[in-house]
């Protein structure tokens, strides 16, 4: 079963840092751009930042660049997304996806269940 | 950036209804078009991928449309499950861009 699968999430204080994962499995990770999704409570869907296949290639959101890296283990199947400096703003649930952007059939198709970052003091 | 505009933000419908929501691109995307579906405390769901690919598994009432800058999802019949919200995403160039999103409600 194709399968993604993120941790990490928590309640952190303002001005904190939290790295999330995400798992992939049943499916060849290494031959995937992957993505980072993130939805506040309440509130729709923001794309936040994308590595391609050999992270060579990597992508922000304009409003996030600077505080957020992006990075991946292709020998884990792992992604990740280092947030720093988390304000009450950051609070969502941050989904990864896979999909690269060109390749139309599969680009958003797999979404993992989500993890809950929740900035409060 | 490619900006995403999409409408209405919220409608009202009753079953067997025809519903139509549409996206408007800032600039031309040629067909690089998916549209995602999410239920309360869900995970969102991709119904269609290039404009008018329906994603395997999803009922034919569902249906994508459109090219250059203005795309459609139309649900020919609303159906009891399909009381969502719905999202566009344009994916023809970094950064990709959601729609704000269309609440179906009875």
């Amino acid at each position: 079963e194709v399968q993604l699968v993120e941790s990490g999430g928590g309640l952190v204080k303002p001005g904190g840092s939290l790295r999330l994962s995400c798992a992939g499995s049943g499916f060849t990770f290494s031959d995937y751009t992957m993505t980072w999704v993130r939805q506040a409570p309440g509130m729709g869907l923001e794309w936040v930042s994308a590595i391609d296949k050999s992270s060579t290639y990597i992508y922000y959101a304009d409003s996030l660049r600077g505080r957020f890296t992006i990075s991946r283990d292709n020998a884990e199947n792992s992604l990740y997304l280092h947030i720093n400096n988390l304000s009450a703003e950051d609070t969502a649930v941050y989904y990864c996806a896979r999909g690269t952007l060109h390749e139309t059939a599969a680009y958003l198709d797999i979404w993992g269940q989500g993890t809950m970052v929740t900035v409060s003091s | 950036d490619i900006q995403v505009t999409q409408s209405p933000s919220a409608l009202s419908a009753s079953v067997g209804d025809r519903v139509t929501i549409t996206c408007r691109a800032s600039q031309g995307i040629s067909n690089s078009v998916a549209w995602f579906q999410q239920k309360p405390g869900k995970v969102p769901k991709r119904l269609i991928y290039g404009a008018f690919n329906l994603q395997s598994g999803v009922p034919s009432r569902f249906s994508g449309s459109g090219s250059g800058t203005e795309f459609t999802l139309t649900i020919s019949s609303l159906q009891p499950e399909d009381f969502a919200t719905y999202y566009c995403l344009q994916h023809n160039s970094y950064p990709p861009a959601f729609g704000q999103g269309t609440k179906v409600e009875i």
